[in-house]
Parts: C-alpha cells; structure tokens; sequence
C-alpha cells in the first residue's frame, strides 16, 4: 500500500522568503508523485508532476520540486513566497499500473505574512 | 480551456434523503473520479469509472454509493440514504491518461 506523508500542517514564511513543503511517500515501486494547491473555497489545482525522466520539475507559479528516490520524498519549493502563494497544498501519489487512484497526504496550509 | 464542472457548489439535505451530485468532465477525457474531503481532513479517493464501469472503489463507496455515466456527459454520485458523516466537499476528476487528473470546484454537502 502506498501512503504520503506530509510533514507540517501549517508553514509560516515571510513574503519573499523560501517557501518549503515536505512531502516523503512509501510505495513498492516508483509512483508518479502531484503536487495540488487549494485555494479557500476553491477545488484543487495541479501544481506540478513527476513522472518519468528529469527529477526536478517545474509548476506553475514558480514552484518546482524534486524527487529524490534514495529519500523518497518530492519537497515543493519556490524561491520568493508572495502573498497570492497562501493557500492550503496537496501531495499525492499514484501507483503506476493500477486503477491511478490518487492518494492525498494530510495537506500543509501555507500562510504569507508581510 | 476546457474544465470540470460540478453542480450544485452547495447542497443541503436531511439525514435519510437521497442526493445526486453532478459532475461534467472534460469532454475527450476516459477517466472519471469522485473523492470527498470531509472538513479538516485530507482528500479521500471513492470511486473511479472507465469505460462504462466502476474501475475500482475504497471501503467508504458502500452500498450507499452509486455513480452513473448516464448520457456521455455528465457524471454522477448517488447517495441513497445520507448520513451526517457524509457531510464534505466532493469533488470530481478526470482524465485522458490515468494520471494528471483534472478536478472539479467540488460540491459542498451538508447533512442535517
């Protein structure tokens, strides 16, 4: 069984500080590995995917991640937090070969503050 | 660019009745999804639908739980008889590939 596993349910930084997410999964074999953002009241948005091919992945909104296989985690990054970036998100795995249910971690809400 | 919609955003009903949540895909996609977010909590996958039939489903899609491709458009969930522990968001997905799902705005469910 695959599981994610997203380290702090709430991440404070200051605008145009680095802005760093957590995400480690578990799964038997290598997984494709999502990033979502979900703004209030909002659905959930792709981010960004790995994959296959290079690890480091770029998003939309100037977020990128890595996965990093000896470490089993996929962190979400981005240089220069803006206010626009609060918002609650999402990392998520996919078992290659099967029905491609997506399996959600617990979520990381990121607040912005001047 | 194309996006999946859900209606209604929000419905409320009482304990005992039975509900129908729409959802219409993107029009070319072959996957379809729904999973529910009960407040505070992470998502949670229910069901996903290919080809005409439930591909695969979790413990919580019971008996309870129906979904329907009724006329190659819309997509949708049945509740039979709600329960106040199926108050949550629902939202619905789909895909083209089975991957990189593409999700709705969610419909908001409040059992009273």
């Amino acid at each position: 069984a695959q599981s994610v596993t997203q380290l702090g349910s709430h991440v404070s930084v200051s605008e145009g500080a680095l802005v760093l997410l957590r995400c480690n999964y578990s799964s038997s074999v290598p997984p494709y590995l999502f990033w979502y953002v979900q703004y209030p009241n909002q659905g959930l948005q792709l981010l960004l995917k790995y994959t296959t091919g290079a690890t480091l992945v770029k998003g939309i909104n100037g977020f990128e991640a890595e996965f990093k296989k000896s470490e089993t985690s996929f962190h979400l990054t981005k240089p220069s937090a803006h206010m626009s970036d609060a918002a609650e998100y999402f990392c998520a795995v996919i078992h290659t070969g099967t029905a491609s249910k997506l399996t959600f971690g617990t979520g990381t809400r990121l607040q912005v503050t001047l | 660019e194309p996006e999946v919609t859900q209606t209604p955003s929000h419905q409320v009903t009482q304990m005992g009745q039975e509900v129908i949540l729409r959802c219409v895909p993107i029009s070319n996609h072959l996957y379809f999804y729904w999973y529910r977010q009960i407040l505070g909590q992470k998502v949670e996958f229910l069901v996903s639908f290919y080809n005409n039939e439930i591909s695969e489903k979790s413990e919580i899609f019971d008996d309870q739980f129906s979904v329907e491709r009724p006329d190659g458009s819309n997509f949708t969930l049945k509740i039979r008889s709600t329960k106040l522990e199926d108050s949550a968001m629902y939202f619905c997905a789909s895909t083209l590939f089975s991957y990189e799902q593409y999700f709705g705005p969610g419909t908001r469910l409040t059992v009273t």
